[in-house]
């Protein structure tokens, strides 16, 4: 079993419409964790953390619960340059970060 | 957000050949860097851990004697590919961590494309 695990996609939705994506991670002691965005043959790019309260910015909410060991991403009214890859990262107190393989997202016009 | 650079963004070298690869935290102290290996369609697959004033810590599988890592100082790390040949052609990307701010965030290079002929 991958030490973090997220929803396969792709996923392929309408413009404005709601869309969520899933990540687990096996790693208890797991410190910090977020999420990225990866387009097509680019670096990473920080979308935002991930904290147990939830967070909010703009169209995207992240939700963290600790006890299923499960992350959440929704992203509202989908925009087309939401089409991306999205990347679950966790952070160990070793120091290391462990990337989900990443769920791929195209928004239609 | 903290920005992290990385030299040369492309490179195409000759097989035997060896390549260095520079990134550098510009506006942030980095103990430790991380160097990442994509092959197209495929998820990031860290190669090494590299810390400052110490010897990297290289993945399982990831030979340490062809990529060379160097962590001279708390903004600059170095990998170098020697004697590369074609099955190395992959983009590399390198992320620094700041440890600075309120969470443990890692802020990643514009990568470094590599194709060895």
């Amino acid at each position: 079993r991958k030490e973090v695990e997220q929803d396969p996609g792709p996923f392929n939705v309408p413009e404005g419409a709601t869309v969520a994506f899933n990540c687990t991670y096996s790693n208890s002691a797991s410190q910090s964790f977020f999420w990225y965005r990866q387009d097509c043959r680019k670096e990473p790019k920080l979308l935002m953390s991930v904290y147990s309260s939830g967070n909010e910015d703009g169209r995207f909410t992240a939700q963290l619960n600790r006890a299923s060991q499960y992350i959440s991403l929704l992203i509202r009214d989908s925009k087309l340059s939401d089409s991306a890859t999205y990347l679950c990262v966790v952070n160990h107190n070793a120091g290391k970060s462990t990337f989900g393989d990443g769920t791929t997202l195209t928004v239609k016009p | 957000g903290a920005v992290v650079s990385q030299h040369p963004s492309r490179v195409i070298c000759k097989s035997g050949t060896s390549v260095k690869i520079e990134c550098r935290s510009l506006d942030f102290q980095a103990t430790t860097m991380f160097w990442y290996r994509q092959f197209p369609k495929q998820s990031l697959m860290l190669m090494a851990t590299s810390n400052e004033g110490s010897k990297a810590t290289y993945e399982q599988g990831v030979e340490k004697d062809k990529f060379l890592i160097n962590h001279a100082s708390l903004t600059l790390s170095t990998l170098t590919v020697t004697s590369a040949h074609p099955e190395d052609s992959s983009f590399y990307i390198c992320s620094a961590r700041d440890r600075g701010g309120i969470t443990d965030t890692q802020y990643f290079g514009p990568g470094t494309r590599l194709t060895v002929l």
